[in-house]
C-alpha cells in the first residue's frame, strides 16, 4: 500500500458542470501525477506535480487545471465538463527524485452525460 | 510519445515461461527501460526496471540486449493471476508514457 487515495471513486455528472477530482497520499514525496484511461488509448498523462505549487502539462491538459496548496493533495478540476471527459482517472506518486518507479492510486470513474 | 513498440497480444500456458518482448531502438544511453502491468480496471503495477545490466526481482526478470534496443520480460511461471496489459515505458524527461502495452493472457 503506497499510501495514494483518490476521491470520489465515481462520480455521474452533467455536460458544463465543475467536478474536482482529488488526490491524497501519506507520505509527503515530491511528485503527483494525473493520468486518463480510455479504450484504445492507454493511460495519457494530464498533469503533473514536482512540488508544492509547482505543476505542469502532460499531453492531454486541455480542459483541466490542477492545485498542489500542499504536499499531500493534488487536485483535478475539469472547470466545465465535457462527454469527451468521461474517462477513468488514475493518479499517481514518486517516491524517488523523479524516476520512473510511480505508484498508482485505484482510480476514478468519472461519467459526463 | 511512446518511445517503444510491444505485440497487441500474446498468450501462455499457465506454469510455463511468459517471455514479453519490447523494442526501444531510439533509446539513448542514459535511459531506463521500465516495466509495468495492469490487471483489469485496477491501477498500473510496477514491475521492474533497469538500464542495461539483465535484472531480477521477485516478480519477473529483465533481459535488455547489450545493444540496449530491445528487451524481454520474462516471468519466470505465469499464473492466471498474471493476465494483464504489460506497458514497457521509456521516460521521457522524467515522465512516463504508457502506449498500448501488451495484453497478456495466461490459460489453464
Amino acid at each position: 500500500d503506497a499510501g495514494i487515495t483518490q476521491s470520489p471513486r465515481h462520480k455521474v455528472t452533467e455536460t458544463g458542470t465543475p467536478v474536482t477530482l482529488r488526490c491524497h497520499q501519506t507520505e509527503n514525496h515530491r511528485y503527483m501525477y494525473w493520468y486518463r484511461q480510455d479504450p484504445g488509448h492507454g493511460l495519457r498523462l494530464i498533469h503533473y506535480s514536482y512540488g508544492v505549487k509547482d505543476t505542469d502539462k502532460g499531453e492531454v491538459s486541455d480542459g483541466y487545471s490542477v492545485s498542489r496548496s500542499k504536499t499531500e493533495d493534488f487536485l483535478l478540476t475539469l472547470e466545465s465538463a465535457t462527454s469527451s471527459q468521461t474517462s477513468v482517472y488514475f493518479c499517481a506518486i514518486n517516491p524517488g527524485s523523479g524516476g520512473g518507479e510511480l505508484f498508482f492510486g485505484e482510480g476514478s470513474r468519472l461519467t459526463v452525460l | 510519445d511512446a518511445k517503444t513498440t510491444q505485440p497487441t497480444s500474446m498468450d501462455c500456458a499457465e506454469g510455463r515461461a511468459a517471455n514479453l518482448p519490447c523494442n526501444h531502438s531510439t533509446i539513448s544511453g542514459n535511459e531506463y527501460v521500465y516495466w509495468y502491468r495492469q490487471i483489469h480496471s485496477q491501477g498500473p503495477q510496477y514491475i521492474i526496471h533497469g538500464l542495461k545490466n539483465n535484472e531480477t526481482n521477485e516478480m519477473a526478470s529483465l533481459i535488455i540486449t547489450e545493444d540496449r534496443k530491445s528487451s524481454t520480460l520474462i516471468l519466470p511461471h505465469a499464473t492466471l493471476r498474471d493476465t494483464a496489459v504489460y506497458y514497457c515505458i521509456v521516460p521521457t524527461l522524467g515522465r512516463l508514457y504508457f502506449g498500448r502495452g501488451t495484453q497478456l493472457t495466461v490459460w489453464p
